[in-house]
């Protein structure tokens, strides 16, 4: 079993639905984070949470929300879904150490027509 | 703002060569290094992470790091087909979160 695990894997939804992308982790780890991968875009940070009660701002929150239901679950909100949030989406979660690494989920590939 | 800067590639090697990837770095605070391998449509898996300066060995993977020159590099000895991928580097300043390069694709041929 993954230690990082995100549902969907695929998704196809039209513009402006809600949509909903989850994270979960067995790794035990606090930190959590959301990226989207864009070709020729490399990684960019969504939201990311350094535990349960805390939630921060990545370079690239606008039009996107995220819930941090427990140390262990992380979600990704498209509040109103358009064509250019089409994109590979990531989780990821690091242990708090300061010379942690990310550890990445499979990824959601979210396409928005 | 924190950069990662890599050459896009792709870099072409035949098999059997050592692969060289380079990663500059504007933060000279950066304090840990980590190289990603990402296979087209897949996860970036970490292979490497340094940090302190000078080289890092572990199996065909050689990491390197200069903080002076805020430089970081990969070699990849003996290259395989396998190793086709783009590759992530990726900087840490303390307990902030990384920042991602680009990536380099690497193509191996036979």
């Amino acid at each position: 079993d993954a230690d990082v695990t995100q549902t969907p894997r695929n998704r196809i939804t039209k513009t402006g639905k809600r949509i909903m992308l989850e994270c979960s982790q067995t790794k035990g780890h606090d930190r959590m984070y959301w990226y989207r991968q864009d070709p020729g875009l490399g990684l960019r940070l969504i939201y990311y949470s350094f535990d349960v009660k805390d939630i921060n701002k990545g370079e690239i929150s606008d039009g996107y929300s995220v819930s941090r239901q427990a140390q262990a679950k992380f979600s990704l909100s498209l509040e109103s879904a358009i064509p250019n949030q089409t994109a590979l989406y990531f989780c990821a979660t690091s242990a708090r150490e300061r010379n942690s690494p990310l550890h990445f989920g499979n990824g959601t590939r979210l396409t928005v027509t | 703002q924190k950069e990662v800067e890599q050459n896009s590639g792709p870099l072409s090697v035949p098999e059997g060569a050592i692969a060289s990837l380079n990663c500059t770095y504007s933060d000279r605070g950066s304090q840990s290094f980590f190289w990603y391998r990402q296979y087209s449509g897949k996860s970036p898996e970490l292979i490497m992470s340094i940090y302190s300066n000078g080289d890092k060995e572990d199996g065909r993977f050689t990491a390197q790091l200069n903080k002076a020159s805020q430089y970081v590099s990969l070699l990849i000895r003996d290259s395989q087909p396998s190793d086709s991928a783009t590759y992530l580097c990726a900087v840490k300043l303390g307990y902030s979160t990384l920042t991602f390069g680009k990536g380099t694709m690497l193509l191996v041929s036979p």
